[in-house]
């Protein structure tokens, strides 16, 4: 089956830096997903990575170990409205077959000023 | 280009009681998803389509919940009889296929069960 694992919550202040972790058991990988989503929304799509390394995309950045089994959400410089869920989420064949896209929990980010 | 379209966007019925959603994804795209995200979770695969073909519903409760392609652009998600536990924001997605692309979510249909 597919596993995924991120924190509950985090707390950063205006201006910081903070890094959202997710770690993943799949079978047949086939990339991972960062999306953002903000009360009463729909996710929203941030960043795709399926090859090891380091995605910058303007204030977010996103990174991945297939070998680790291991992604961080990296979010710079950040505002108000960075203020919402992050969700990781792996595709992969869990049981052979068609890919299919799994979601973690999500990870509740608060900003303060 | 237009976005992923849903409705109802709310809904509030007693358990017992039937409801249907239904979801026009973007043009072309051939893979459709139907996710159920209770309050402070992620979002649950609930099934996935392939053009009007079913490739998962392992995670659909098929004694209450069924859910169909037609023509494979529409689709409806039904649940009958609803329980309490079925309170949850229904979300359909598309992607252009199912081994490439993001997935492009509709805005949701939020299910209260009373």
């Amino acid at each position: 089956g597919q596993n995924i694992d991120q924190p509950t919550e985090m707390t950063a202040t205006e201006g910081a830096i903070v890094q959202i972790n997710c770690t993943y058991q799949t079978s047949g990988f086939n990339g991972l997903f960062w999306y953002q989503q903000h009360a009463g929304e729909a996710p929203t799509f941030l960043s795709y990575n399926v090859l090891d390394g380091l995605e910058e995309k303007g204030r977010f950045s996103s990174f991945l170990s297939r070998s680790k089994g291991y992604s961080y959400l990296l979010l710079k410089e950040l505002q108000m409205k960075d203020s919402a869920s992050y969700l990781c989420a792996v595709r992969g064949r869990p049981s052979g077959g068609y890919n299919k896209l799994i979601f973690g929990a999500g990870t509740r980010l608060a900003v303060h000023p | 280009e237009a976005g992923v379209a849903q409705s109802p966007r709310y809904k509030i019925i007693e358990k017992r009681q039937s409801v249907a959603f239904w979801c026009n994804p973007i043009s072309g795209h051939a893979t459709l998803y139907w996710y159920q995200q209770i309050l402070g979770q992620g979002p649950k695969l609930l099934i996935q389509f392939q053009n009007n073909g079913v490739v998962d519903d392992s995670q659909l409760p098929k004694d209450r919940f069924s859910a169909e392609r037609l023509k494979g652009v529409d689709s409806t998600l039904k649940i009958q009889p609803a329980k309490l536990e079925d309170s949850a924001v229904y979300l359909c997605a598309s992607s252009p296929t199912v081994n490439t692309g993001e997935l492009f979510f509709g805005e949701g249909s939020r299910l209260t069960v009373l």
